[in-house]
């Protein structure tokens, strides 16, 4: 099956600097690729995804970028704000979006 | 609307016990998916349900743990004779999956304590 690392397993920032995150995947069957963002007690919540057609997508201060041969994925937050403080997660799913298979996280914290 | 909800918030059970998580998915949303996330750790997918049937059950850890949604909508997956290493978060999702439509709402989740 699917196996999704994802790492660094923390970062620290400061505000206003760039963050970035990494993920890699290990079944090229895998055409889609959602990053979610799950805040302390709360629910994990969509940010910004992307399909394998795609290279890059980016959304205001978000962007995801794909390599596909590689089989890794990207997310980067640039001029990052204390908000962005949370638990970041990588995802993987066939093109049937029969299951999903999540990295194991990145804590973000952004300093003031 | 609504979002996705789950009851209980919380759970307590002694080992040994039975017990049933319900989800009630977004209306109109057909596809439903239950995960199981433990402490620091990303959802671990147990089942996906395409209307009323299970179109993907190969996450579930055994043949203790089983889910139904018998009229494609509301979701419960049930767990026997509960053991400690079930203590975890379940959380549902449910989804659109049509077209290009294919977000997962999650719920608030049910913490689930085996002792």
């Amino acid at each position: 099956g699917e196996n999704v690392e994802q790492h660094p397993s923390t970062l620290s920032v400061q505000e206003g600097d760039s963050a970035v995150i990494k993920c890699t995947y290990s079944d090229s069957a895998s055409n889609y690729f959602p990053w979610y963002k799950q805040e302390l007690g709360k629910r994990p919540q969509l940010i910004i995804d992307i399909r394998s057609n795609v290279g890059e997508k980016k959304d205001q201060r978000i962007a995801v970028t794909l390599n596909k041969t590689a089989k890794h994925f990207s997310l980067h937050i640039t001029e990052t704000q204390p908000e962005d403080s949370a638990v970041y997660f990588c995802a993987a799913s066939e093109a049937d979006f029969n299951k999903f298979y999540f990295g194991s996280g990145t804590k973000l914290n952004v300093k003031p | 609307g609504a979002g996705v909800s789950q009851t209980p918030s919380n759970k307590v059970t002694e080992k040994g016990k039975y017990v049933e998580l319900r989800c009630d998915p977004i209306s109109g949303h057909t596809a439903l998916y239950w995960y199981r996330q433990s402490l620091g750790q990303g959802p671990e997918f147990l089942i996906y349900f395409q209307g009323t049937g299970a179109a993907d059950d190969s996450g579930l850890p055994n043949d203790r743990f089983f889910a139904v949604r018998p009229e494609g909508s509301v979701s419960t997956l049930k767990i026997q004779r509960t053991e400690r290493g079930y203590s975890a978060v379940y959380l549902c999702a449910s989804s659109l999956n049509l077209g290009l439509t294919y977000e997962q709402y999650f719920g608030p989740g049910t913490r689930l304590t085996v002792t």
